[in-house]
């Protein structure tokens, strides 16, 4: 069974913080993501990643960033941590499909909140 | 751009009732259809897919959903929902953005509380 692990549930930081959310999953799947959930808006994508040093912008990149160093891992990255920045961080991952049909496996989410 | 439109965003019901719940999405080319379901304190789990074929597919816990290619929807149905089923109910689209990659893009969700 897939494993998506996101290194921490919870999480309380400071304003204006650099802030590391770390993503492991142990399928060898091509693609990540990273997407942010919240009430009334959904999950909203920040970054996606389909190889390793690749990334893509998603919906809402503004105030973000990522790292893929390694197929397995997939950070993301608060340069300078905002009050609107607190929310559920949920990472999934996905095998390359050339149909596009592969689902995403889901990790069980950091919720960050920002003081 | 890709995006996806759940009109319901908090539905009651009684148990043994009957349940469908919308989801329009616009893109003009190819895409394949999820529904995700997250049930209180866990993580989203897919409940079906589409991708081809039949556009009436079956998921898990007796869901089911169509796609109606004319409409731009892949709406969710359950003829007798159960307490159990209480939960929160995404609809997904994946597609090819400008670049060529996939994109996964999700509704707003549907709250779905079933009383006992």
């Amino acid at each position: 069974d897939v494993k998506v692990t996101q290194s921490s549930r919870y999480l309380v930081k400071r304003t204006g913080e650099k802030v590391f959310l770390e993503c492991v999953q142990d399928m060898d799947h091509e693609n990540m993501f990273w997407y942010r959930q919240d009430p009334g808006l959904g999950l909203r994508l920040i970054y996606f990643s389909y190889d390793v040093k690749m990334k893509e912008k998603g919906d809402i990149p503004e105030g973000y960033s990522v790292s893929r160093e390694k197929k397995e891992r997939f950070s993301l990255i608060l340069e300078s941590a905002s009050t609107n920045q607190t929310s559920m961080y949920l990472c999934a991952s996905t095998p390359h499909s050339a149909q596009g049909n592969s689902p995403l496996h889901f990790g069980n989410g950091t919720r960050l909140t920002v003081t | 751009a890709q995006s996806v439109s759940q009109h319901n965003h908090h539905v009651i019901l009684s148990e043994a009732a009957s349940l469908e719940l919308g989801c329009n999405y616009s893109y003009g080319g190819t895409v394949n259809l999820f529904w995700y379901v997250q049930y209180p304190g866990q993580h989203l789990q897919l409940l079906l897919k589409y991708f081809s074929g039949d556009p009436l597919v079956k998921g898990i816990k007796g869901f089911e959903a169509e796609f109606i290619k004319s409409k731009f929807s892949f709406n969710l149905r359950k003829p007798s929902v159960q307490w159990s089923d209480t939960a929160e109910y995404f609809c997904a689209v994946n597609a090819r953005n400008s670049g060529g990659y996939q994109k996964v893009t999700f509704g707003t969700g549907t709250k779905l509380q079933v009383i006992p």
